[in-house]
Formats: C-alpha cells, sequence, structure tokens
C-alpha cells in the first residue's frame, strides 16, 4: 500500500524543546517537501530536498531543520528558534522535479506548543 | 516578489448554486496545479493544465488556464455538500512551488 505517511498526528511540546517531524514515503519520489500552514492560510514551504542527502531553504526555513539521509525519509526538525512553532505541518513528496509533478502530501501533524 | 494569489477568500453558497475561484500569478507560469483540502485534511491533487488557454473538466469541475499563462479559474457547477473545503491553486516560480492562499468554500444544505 504506497503512500506517505506522518506521524504523529498530533504533539505537544514545551516552549523551548526541539522536536522532531516523521516524514517516510514508500512512493520512490526523489522530491519531498515540508510545508507550513496556519489556520485559514495557504501553504508556505519551509524545506525540499530534491535527492539524497541534499536540500534547500524555502520561504520560511529559520527555527528548522532537516535531513535526507534516505530516499524514503524527510525529517523536519522544529528548534527552539522558531519563534511561533504551533502550526499544522504538511510533508509531500513528487517524482521529481517540483513544479513539474504532482504532489502528494501526507495527513499532517498538528503541533502545539506550550 | 513572485506570488500566486488566489480570490475571493470565502465563499459560502447554497447547495445547487455555482461557484468560481481565482488564481493569478505575477508571472507567466509553465503549469498550474489544482489541489483541495477537506476540513482537518490534507491538500489532495485535482488537476494539472499546461497549455495555453486549456479547459479541462472532472464532472462537475470546469479548470481553466489563460491564454497568457498567468491565470487560471475553477468553476464547480450546482454545488454539492461534498465540495465543501479549500481550494488551492499552485504554479512553479523559480525554484518553488507557490500556492495561493486558498478558497474556502462552504455549502448551506
Amino acid at each position: 500500500d504506497g503512500g506517505i505517511t506522518q506521524s504523529p498526528k498530533y504533539l505537544f511540546r514545551k516552549e523551548g524543546q526541539n522536536v522532531t517531524l516523521s516524514c517516510e514515503q514508500n512512493l520512490n519520489h526523489d522530491a519531498m517537501y515540508w510545508y507550513r500552514q496556519d489556520p485559514g492560510q495557504g501553504l508556505r514551504l519551509i524545506y525540499y530536498s530534491q535527492i539524497v542527502n541534499d536540500f534547500q531553504k524555502g520561504d520560511i526555513a529559520e527555527g528548522y531543520s532537516v535531513s535526507r539521509e534516505k530516499k524514503e525519509s524527510f525529517p523536519l526538525t522544529v528548534t527552539s528558534a522558531q519563534k511561533n512553532p504551533t502550526a499544522f505541518y504538511l510533508c509531500a513528496s513528487s517524482q521529481g522535479r517540483q513544479g513539474l509533478d504532482t504532489q502528494y502530501f501526507g495527513p499532517g501533524t498538528r503541533l502545539t506548543v506550550l | 516578489g513572485q506570488q500566486v494569489m488566489q480570490i475571493p477568500q470565502y465563499q459560502h453558497v447554497q447547495e445547487g448554486e455555482d461557484f468560481t475561484t481565482y488564481c493569478n500569478s505575477s508571472t507567466t507560469l509553465s503549469n498550474i496545479q489544482w489541489y483541495k483540502q477537506r476540513p482537518g485534511g490534507h491538500p489532495v491533487f485535482l488537476i494539472q493544465l499546461v497549455k495555453s488557454g486549456e479547459v479541462k473538466k472532472q464532472k462537475r469541475l470546469t479548470f481553466q488556464f489563460g491564454e497568457a499563462k498567468k491565470n487560471s479559474s475553477l468553476h464547480i457547477t450546482a454545488t454539492q455538500t461534498t465540495d465543501v473545503g479549500t481550494y488551492f491553486c499552485a504554479g512553479p516560480l523559480g525554484n518553488d512551488m507557490r500556492f495561493g492562499a486558498g478558497t474556502r468554500l462552504t455549502v448551506k444544505p
């Protein structure tokens, strides 16, 4: 059963703590992305990766970090430097280069920082 | 900077009425994609338009790509309660895929 998974669905953390969100895909897609969505807002790109061991900053990368050690995995760490981390985080993947291929989204992780 | 603008932000209709959302880019797009996000869900790909002036239909949904490839529209005929959600357009600008802010559609039965 192919797809893209994110865990956990809901996450609560205390202010000042780093937290890592998981994103896994078994679609054999080269490209993976992280977006942030705030209530009533569109999607803002945090980071993207077009190939293993390489990734690029999006519009709002400050306070976030990623790694791409394996093709199927693209974890996102929300660091304590992120000033307003409470949001809905969406991971996506696409077959090839961003902009030309359909993006498949995971179910999302809703992060609340207390 | 380069942007993808989408209007309206919200649209509330009576079931059976039509609905249209519009997407405009500051620059020419190589393609435009449309996604639907149900309340509490994640965006799901609907369609991609590539050619200038292209029109595609999916049942009651009609998608258009402008002649200049800078604008697009999604029209839903005779809305149903299952159409509820937020509709996003997205287009490649520079090295990024830019999403519009979305149009949130609510349908009163």
